[in-house]
């Protein structure tokens, strides 16, 4: 199983709002990625989880808040978003670190209103 | 720093056409590079990557790629277009050893007519 899925495909949320994105993989991958992604615009990296535990925060505001609760999952949980957000969210997965291809889910579609 | 370049935010070729697609890259160490290929409303897919070894890369859907150190380039190709290609092409790079970041290009979309 080289998949990695997301749900749910789509999520429209008021600013008051609380909510959770889910990521899942099966192919006994060591990191896993939250990304951002804008219309037009590659992928802007949020954070990475190394073996359950956070390793990279690229300084995203605390209304995002991610969680690893075992090697298989990500969660990204969502509170008091700005419309600024609405954005692609992508989940991906790697064997390691460094020099290692990532697996991409298919997103979640976010839009907040 | 790692970086990644795409020359052209846009490409068009007719059906049947040769595929180039650009990309330069900077690197302190020798460097892990990837072709990614994303279709509307969907997650990135890995196209090819190139580690170490030889330098010209085959990967799916028909395309390949060759590592050109003196060039730092790493050009993506595909002999004949079809319209299912089309679609947006990131080039990228990885983190220095240790890291796990993944440093992407802006992107060339890439158009296919019929």
């Amino acid at each position: 199983d080289t998949e990695v899925t997301q749900t749910p495909k789509h999520l429209v949320m008021g600013m008051t709002n609380k909510k959770s994105l889910k990521c899942e993989q099966h192919m006994g991958h060591r990191a896993m990625y939250w990304y951002k992604q804008k219309a037009k615009k590659p992928p802007e990296l949020m954070f990475v989880y190394s073996y359950e535990k956070l390793s990279i925060n690229e300084s995203v505001p605390s209304r995002f808040s991610p969680e690893c609760p075992n090697s298989s999952l990500l969660n990204l949980h969502l509170h008091a978003l700005q419309p600024e957000d609405s954005a692609l969210y992508l989940c991906a997965s790697s064997p390691q670190g460094t020099g290692y291809e990532q697996y991409f889910g298919p997103g979640t579609r976010l839009t907040v209103t | 720093a790692q970086s990644v370049t795409q020359l052209g935010s846009h490409v068009s070729v007719s059906e049947g056409a040769l595929v180039l697609l650009r990309c330069n890259y900077s690197s302190s160490v020798p460097p892990y590079l990837f072709w990614y290929v994303q279709y509307p409303n969907q997650g990135l897919q890995l196209l090819l990557k190139y580690t170490t070894g030889a330098t010209l890369v085959k990967g799916i859907n028909g395309f390949e790629a060759e590592f050109k150190k003196s060039e730092t380039s790493f050009h993506l190709t595909k002999p004949s277009a079809h319209m299912s290609d089309a679609a947006e092409y990131f080039c990228a790079v990885s983190d220095l050893p240790g890291g796990f970041k993944t440093i992407f290009g802006a992107g060339t979309r890439l158009f296919v007519k019929a």
